[in-house]
């Protein structure tokens, strides 16, 4: 399979303490991007990369989340003080650069739930 | 503010017949707009795209079509089949390339 994957597929943990989700993208993609999906809603934005550099990050990205991508290849979001309003999925997709409209192709996510 | 907006929540069709699937967005800022479809527990798969200067686009049994002066666009699936029963999204995309979705529609297809 040479899709979008993420680990873990479900986290659970307390509130308070600190989780860290893993995307490997489409290993051609070099733009990697990360959204949050609550019940009833649309994905949302929160950050995108294009190789390595973070190219913009949603105003929904408190400081207690970041971001990286240290070589350009697979990204890693991390949530500090986990609190109960964190519990969503967080979809990660990827695309290679080009003109506007390129797809993205998305992962099947990671539910975290929090206690 | 809303800038995707997918008013019917859901919708249900018969096997064999039209889904229309409808959005409207108010950012004149788009430059693409993405259907993707959901099923549960999986992530969002994309369908088909149509770039504001276009206004139809079709592959197979989905054309999308695009009325920038009513900001408003349209998916639709014919023949509806079981299989497509599922959770659809529109979204919008400009030169930052970050997707705006809607809320999603859930579409059901009676055999």
């Amino acid at each position: 399979d040479t899709g979008v994957s993420q680990d873990p597929r479900h986290k659970i943990t307390k509130r308070g303490q600190n989780v860290t989700f893993r995307c490997d993208p489409i290993s051609e993609h070099n733009r990697l991007y990360w959204y949050r999906q609550t019940l009833g809603q649309g994905p949302e934005f929160l950050t995108y990369f294009q190789n390595e550099a973070q190219l913009e990050k949603s105003r929904l990205l408190s400081d207690r989340f970041s971001a990286e991508r240290p070589k350009g290849s697979f990204s890693t979001l991390e949530i500090q003080r986990t609190e109960q309003g964190d519990s969503a999925m967080y979809l990660c997709a990827s695309s290679t650069y080009g003109e506007t409209g390129q797809p993205q192709h998305f992962g099947d996510g990671t539910r975290l739930s929090i206690l | 503010d809303q800038q995707v907006k997918q008013n019917s929540p859901s919708l249900s069709v018969q096997e064999g017949r039209i889904s229309i699937l409808n959005c409207d967005y108010t950012n004149s800022m788009f430059d693409y707009f993405l259907w993707y479809k959901k099923y549960p527990a999986e992530g969002p798969t994309f369908l088909i795209s149509i770039s504001s200067i276009k206004d139809k686009n079709e592959d197979g049994r989905f054309t999308v079509f695009l009325n920038k002066s009513a900001k408003h666009l349209s998916l639709h699936i014919v023949p509806s089949q079981p299989g497509d029963s599922a959770v659809y999204f529109c979204a919008g995309t400009g030169a930052n390339s970050k997707l705006t979705f809607g809320k999603g529609i859930t579409l059901s297809v009676r055999p």
